[in-house]
């Protein structure tokens, strides 16, 4: 099984500001089968990216996605009131299917 | 627009089989795979399975002894039988279309949240 770690934890930050969050595999995942996701609190999870850096249908362009092999990052270029919430990562080319434990984006 | 709907009781017992079913609407449920997740309270993601239309499966191996996922094309749903359940089952269980076997999931439903507990 293919365990994703993401880093920070927690990342406290201004609206305006730039996130960057990490998601790194234990071991290497094509970039074509990385995705990252949105969830607020009672909301269905929202498909920001996949293959690594494709943006999902009606994603705004703020939202990046980059990196291959082991590691990968989502970039929110200026943070929006709405982008606070928590990302995970997934990879979806090995099975079982895994997660990342998630990146809380949190208002400093 | 595709929209999908988790609904089944939202309380069971341990040892009984937890069941519940997604509806899709909006959409045909044809040439798509159809997954399960979960998320225990505080914890992370879990990919539990998924059923492509015509009904092959496969299922997360820490799960499959325990797991059965079902599809019914002619009302659109498709259905998530786990068994022998314990309070680690508790979580909220959400479902989750996706355009092949290996593509992201999009759209998610809202989730459902089933507790186990005597």
């Amino acid at each position: 099984e293919i365990v994703l770690t993401q880093s920070p934890g927690t990342l406290s930050l201004s609206p305006g500001e730039r996130a960057t969050l990490s998601c790194r595999a234990s071991q290497s995942v094509s970039s074509i089968y990385l995705a990252w996701y949105q969830h607020k609190p009672g909301q269905a999870p929202r498909l920001l990216i996949y293959a690594a850096s494709s943006r999902a249908t009606g994603i705004p362009d703020r939202f990046s996605g980059s990196g291959s092999g082991t590691d990968f990052t989502l970039t929110i270029s200026r943070l929006e009131p709405e982008d606070f919430a928590v990302y995970y990562c997934q990879q979806y080319g090995n099975s079982p299917r895994t997660f990342g434990q998630g990146t809380k984006v949190e208002i400093k | 627009q595709v929209q999908l709907q988790e609904s089944g009781p939202g309380l069971v017992k341990p040892s009984e089989t937890l069941s519940l079913t997604c509806t899709v609407s909006g959409g045909s449920m044809t040439s798509y795979y159809w997954s399960w997740i979960r998320q225990p309270p505080g914890k992370g993601l879990e990919w539990i399975g998924y059923i492509y239309y015509s009904g092959s499966t496969d299922y997360n191996p820490s799960l499959k002894s325990r797991v059965t996922i079902s599809v019914d094309t002619s009302k659109n749903q498709f259905s998530l039988n786990l068994s022998s359940v314990t309070a680690a089952d508790t979580a909220v269980y959400y479902c989750a279309r996706h355009e092949s076997r290996l593509s992201g999931f999009d759209p998610w439903g809202q989730g459902t949240l089933v507790t186990v507990s005597s």
